[in-house]
């Protein structure tokens, strides 16, 4: 089975200051990665993934994430924070549980907050 | 806006009811994903359809059903509801089911059952 640990259920951070918010996975072939972002009473919103390729992964909104095999974690950065990141923030792996299934098992979830 | 679209937005029943939650995907994709948030077991894979075809099934308890439409839109039926069903419905869909397309969420239904 495939799991997806967010070991902060709440990360603060002043407004302008570099965030992370962190993720690590457990996978039994490649990893394919994702973070999402939540805001109140919204949906699931995609902001960047990880397949292959560079390790620095670009996203939405100015949000990159470092994917680091050795350590299987895939934490999230952004270099300066605003008040509007403030959001619930999710890590997702993808299950390969069948003939072409695909369905995410989603972490716990990071609260982040910034503060003006 | 994610393309996604969910009815109805809040949902309010009694136990032991049945209830109808409905979702239509993006133009053009073929896959719907059927998740449950809720606070005590956060983000949870239901199940998936590809194509009108059942793909996955993930932790679905038996009182649920879904199914996909030709016209791709897809249904995901409640029944015998109980206290511990009231969580926040999601669909997401994406192009042919791939695992390298990120899914679309759509804004859910809040389902309270009293």
């Amino acid at each position: 089975a495939q799991s997806v640990a967010q070991p902060e259920d709440q990360v603060n951070v002043a407004e302008g200051n570099p965030l992370t918010v962190k993720c690590t996975y457990s996978v039994s072939g490649n990893p394919y990665l994702f973070w999402y972002v939540q805001y109140p009473n919204r949906g699931l919103q995609f902001l960047l993934k990880y397949i292959t390729g560079d390790n620095l992964v670009k996203g939405s909104y100015g949000f990159e994430a470092e994917f680091n095999k050795s350590q299987t974690s895939f934490h999230l950065k952004k270099p300066s924070a605003l008040v509007s990141d403030s959001a619930l923030y999710f890590c997702a792996v993808r299950d390969d549980s069948g003939a072409g299934s695909y369905q995410l098992t989603f972490g716990k979830g990071t609260k982040l907050s910034v503060i003006p | 806006d994610s393309g996604v679209t969910q009815t109805p937005k809040h949902l309010i029943t009694a136990t032991g009811q049945r209830v109808t939650l409905r979702c239509s995907p993006r133009s053009g994709d073929l896959s719907v994903y059927w998740y449950q948030q809720s606070l005590d077991q956060g983000l949870q894979f239901l199940i998936q359809y590809y194509n009108g075809e059942e793909r996955a099934k993930g932790n679905i308890l038996e009182r649920f059903s879904a199914q996909q439409f030709p016209d791709l839109h897809s249904e995901l039926n409640l029944s015998s509801l109980e206290l511990g069903d009231s969580a926040l419905y999601f669909c997401a869909s994406n192009l042919r089911g791939s695992s390298y397309n990120e899914q679309f969420f759509g804004p859910g239904t809040r389902l309270t059952v009293l």
